[in-house]
């Protein structure tokens, strides 16, 4: 069966610092691979997806990156954290290409800008 | 430009109601719809798929409809439970021809009371 991690769960982290958020999936192959962040109040803000090793796609202008050093490995980074960039981060798959569009989620990381 | 909207954005109700959630959608072309349920500071897990083609889908005591020809699908919960309670979204591709990115409801907030 397929699983989906994430990590760090939790990250408080100053204005300024640098950031990278792991997401790996298990028991697939050439995943769809999604970055989304969910603010409070605020609806689910698709930031980043990937059809495959480093394409990426950016929906969002931002102060944020996403690459795909591997097939089912998918980082976020910063180089230099906002306080907008506050929320909660969630990771997500679905089926590569032909397969199916339903969309699994990881745990999530609520990360904190201070 | 697709837009999805859940009515109501809370709901409170007693256990052992039947309830029904409700999710509209702007463009009626849709290629499938998806129901997910949020628990606080959780990932999202996925409930149902519904495709386009498709009227009704039921998963125990969950029961989604489809009506693409009013741009609606609502969200039956039988016999409802505390463990019911959580944020529920409903999500659409944003068009036919690009069936891999959602668009998002911001969601109902549902408390089962005991």
């Amino acid at each position: 069966s397929q699983t989906i991690h994430q990590w760090p769960a939790t990250l408080v982290q100053p204005v300024g610092s640098p950031l990278s958020l792991e997401c790996t999936v298990e028991g697939t192959s050439n995943p769809n691979l999604y970055w989304y962040r969910q603010a409070a109040g605020r609806g689910l803000q698709l930031l980043f997806y990937s059809v495959g090793i480093g394409q990426i796609s950016s929906e969002v202008p931002q102060n944020l990156s996403a690459s795909r050093p591997q097939d089912r490995q998918f980082i976020l980074s910063s180089k230099k954290l906002l306080l907008s960039d506050s929320g909660f981060y969630l990771c997500a798959w679905s089926e590569g290409t032909s397969g199916s569009n339903e969309q699994f989620f990881g745990p999530g990381t609520r990360l904190t800008v201070l | 430009k697709q837009e999805v909207t859940q009515i109501p954005a809370a709901l409170s109700v007693p256990e052992g109601e039947n309830l029904v959630l409700n999710c509209s959608f702007t463009d009626s072309a849709i290629y499938n719809l998806q129901w997910f349920r949020q628990d606080p500071g959780k990932g999202l897990t996925s409930l149902l798929l519904i495709q386009s083609s498709q009227r009704e889908q039921t998963s125990g005591r969950l029961n989604a409809s489809l009506d693409k020809s009013s741009g609606r699908s609502t969200l039956y919960i039988a016999a409802s439970q505390p463990g019911d309670s959580a944020t529920y979204l409903c999500a659409v591709p944003p068009n036919a021809g690009n069936n891999r990115k959602l668009i998002w409801g911001l969601g109902t907030s549902l408390a089962v009371n005991p």
